[in-house]
């Protein structure tokens, strides 16, 4: 069974910085591409990162371009993002989604539960 | 890429034929577009990519249909576990990025 458990949310002051961690089970992690999606609290969906199996390729959505930045470790089969300069905006669920693709972004097959990141004076 | 997906929100009762609507302001490479439910409180789940084909484990009643700009979700008989949040997802753009639509929400009549 895919699991996809996602930590490091919180509450930070605009200008802050947090890490997330995701950490993956039940497939072959080093075969698949990893992404980042948040959700703004009743709003839609904006993909915001995703990392190629190797980790070698990553790709950015505008909005986090310089600011957020995902890893990944595939000796511990985990996923992270990275941000810095957080700003209000920022705020939202964040989602660790398996990608079905090896590289490039392409399509989520399994999702976590989400992590809740709120940034706030 | 930006999708348009309407209605907005549609009623319907369980039985009934759902039909959800994705326009993408430029034609997908490959018909390179997805189809996720989202109920409250839940992470979304993949229906369809590629435009028509089913991911695994979803039912057949979930179908989708379309190419280059406009893209067609159906659930031929509504069940009472399918009043959620619709969403379309494109993946074909380059340079490579992820664009969602706004939602469909599908409530029960």
């Amino acid at each position: 069974e895919v699991q996809l458990l996602e930590s490091g949310g919180g509450l930070v002051q605009p200008g802050g910085s947090l890490r997330l961690s995701c950490a993956a089970s039940g497939f072959t992690f080093s075969s698949y591409a990893m992404a980042w999606v948040r959700q703004t609290p009743g709003k839609g969906l904006e993909w915001v990162s995703s990392m190629s199996a190797s980790g070698g390729t990553t790709f950015y959505v505008d909005a986090v371009e310089g600011r957020f930045t995902i890893s990944r470790d595939n000796s511990k089969n985990t996923v992270f993002l990275q941000m810095d300069s957080l700003r209000v905006e920022d705020t939202a669920v964040y989602y660790c989604a398996k990608d079905s693709n090896r590289v490039r972004p392409n399509t989520f097959d399994f999702w976590g539960q989400g992590t809740m990141v709120t940034v706030s004076s | 890429i930006v999708l348009t997906q309407s209605p907005g929100t549609l009623s319907l009762s369980p039985g009934e034929r759902a039909t959800l609507s994705c326009r993408a302001n430029q034609s997908l490479v490959n018909n390179y577009l997805a189809w996720y439910q989202q109920k409250r409180g839940q992470a979304p789940r993949l229906l369809i990519y590629s435009a028509s084909r089913g991911a695994t484990g979803i039912p057949d009643r979930f179908s989708g249909s379309g190419s280059g700009t406009d893209f067609t979700l159906t659930i031929s008989r509504l069940e009472p576990e399918d009043f959620a949040v619709y969403y379309c997802q494109q993946y074909g753009s380059s340079p490579p990025s992820i664009t969602f639509g706004q939602g469909t929400r599908l409530e029960i009549k």
